[in-house]
């Protein structure tokens, strides 16, 4: 079974701080994904890496996957209130079934003002 | 533009009694359709996901299940709930998995 661990997996941080969450995993992935989840509702695709060591930016949030692909970090700069949420990495199995994802336990985030 | 309906958004259920939650896809077809549980501090569990009609594939052992009546119809079901099938069930959809699935609002079960 391929496990993903997130950590922190609590955060609270004043508004204006940056933070970095992780992945990671003793498994490689063909794919990761990040998800941002609000109280009571589904969780929102932030972004999908596919190849070692690609970094990707979304306005504040920095995304980088792992040269073997078995790990991957979120990097958020000047962290807003609006923020705050659940952030959840998701990997796609390389082994059979590739069909689905595999998700961390995630890291709950809240950004004080 | 697709969408995705999931109902109902809360339900509270006496343990023993049935279960049924239901999810809908819209403007697309033969999407793969997920079920997932989240509990606190577990993140999220798959349960069932479906690659076509007749076509589920069962994760975790359980008293739950599922079915796929029609390309955009996937339901959960149970006979008898327990309270340990108390969660926050959701249900997601994608075309391709690499570009991520879509989740429904969820629903809250509380079984007493």
């Amino acid at each position: 079974t391929q496990l993903l661990e997130q950590s922190p997996q609590f955060l609270s941080i004043q508004e204006g701080e940056n933070l970095t969450v992780y992945c990671n995993s003793s498994s490689v992935f063909s794919s990761l994904q990040w998800y941002r989840q609000e109280p009571g509702e589904g969780p929102v695709l932030l972004v999908t890496v596919v190849t070692g060591g690609e970094v990707k930016k979304l306005k504040r949030l920095t995304f980088q996957f792992g040269d073997a692909r078995k790990d991957s970090s979120l990097h958020i700069t000047a962290a807003q209130p609006g923020d705050t949420g659940l952030y959840l990495c998701a990997g796609r199995s390389t082994q059979g079934g590739s069909e689905k994802l595999v998700f961390g336990k995630g890291t709950k985030l809240t950004v004080n003002p | 533009s697709q969408t995705i309906h999931q109902w109902p958004a809360t339900l509270v259920q006496p343990v023993g009694s049935p279960l049924s939650l239901e999810c809908t896809v819209e403007g697309t077809s033969n999407p793969n359709l997920y079920w997932y549980r989240q509990a606190a501090g577990r993140g999220l569990q798959l349960l069932f996901y479906s690659i076509g009609i007749d076509q589920i594939s069962s994760e975790v052992p359980q008293n739950l299940s599922a079915s796929r009546p029609q390309d955009r119809q996937f339901i959960l079901s149970s006979k008898k709930l327990l309270l340990s099938d108390s969660g926050f069930y959701l249900c997601a959809w994608t075309a391709d998995i690499l570009y991520g699935y879509t989740f429904g609002s969820g629903t809250r079960l509380t079984v007493v």
